[in-house]
């Protein structure tokens, strides 16, 4: 199958400090990364997407400074929230391209609280 | 742009009720349909899909049609258990939009024995 992994599921930071959330596609490579924030009982929200080699791109509104993505090889990508404050704290899930056309392969996400 | 309009919950049922979680969608070109499912704490996981018109998606007991004329996907069940309880996502990827998926509100379905 298409396996995406995301560490850490779960971490509570202290507000000021930053927190790096990584997504690897275990058993295929992928030269895209989606990266979702999910904002309790409501949808996903595409933040930004991720690209192998090159800058990610970002979607209208998301802070490119805050939200720092690096796609450092084919299998491994990652977002680090910087100087989080609480209104970070959400569900951030990430997801890769299918190979086929059958559907995103999603991480399991990671519960950022900020305190 | 693309946008997916799911019927608004949360939905409560009892166990082995039918179930129908309506869909519509707006998209240019043809995309491909799909029905997300999360469990508490969890990511999403795919539960079906089509990617053309009349295409009927399945898995786990339900269904959905992938309906052109009416622009919907609506997910279906005959019978429900308490572990469907979950939050349902309809979302669509286009080919007009770079591989992006596109989510509706997502539903929650609780389901009592």
């Amino acid at each position: 199958g298409a396996v995406v992994s995301q560490h850490p599921s779960r971490v509570i930071c202290k507000s000021g400090t930053s927190v790096k959330i990584e997504c690897r596609s275990l058993d295929f490579q992928a030269t895209t990364m989606f990266w979702y924030r999910q904002f309790p009982k409501q949808s996903l929200m595409l933040m930004a997407t991720s690209n192998e080699g090159s800058k990610a791109t970002y979607e209208q509104g998301v802070e490119k400074d805050k939200f720092l993505i690096n796609h450092a090889s084919l299998t491994l990508s990652t977002l680090t929230v910087t100087s989080a404050h609480p209104e970070d704290s959400s569900f951030y899930i990430c997801s890769a391209p299918p190979r086929t056309e059958y559907g995103y392969t999603f991480g399991s996400g990671t519960r950022l609280t900020v305190v | 742009g693309d946008s997916v309009t799911q019927m608004e919950g949360p939905v409560t049922l009892s166990e082995e009720a039918f179930l129908t979680i309506n869909c519509t969608y707006t998209a240019t070109g043809y995309p491909s349909l799909f029905w997300y499912v999360q469990y508490p704490g969890e990511g999403l996981q795919l539960l079906l899909k089509a990617t053309k018109a009349d295409d009927k998606g399945s898995n786990k007991g339900f269904e959905a049609t992938y309906r052109k004329e009416t622009t919907s996907f609506h997910l279906e069940k005959g019978s429900v258990q308490v572990s469907d309880s979950a939050v349902y996502f309809c979302a669509l990827s286009g080919s007009t939009n770079a591989g992006k998926s596109t989510f509706g509100d997502g539903t929650t379905l609780t389901v009592k024995p």
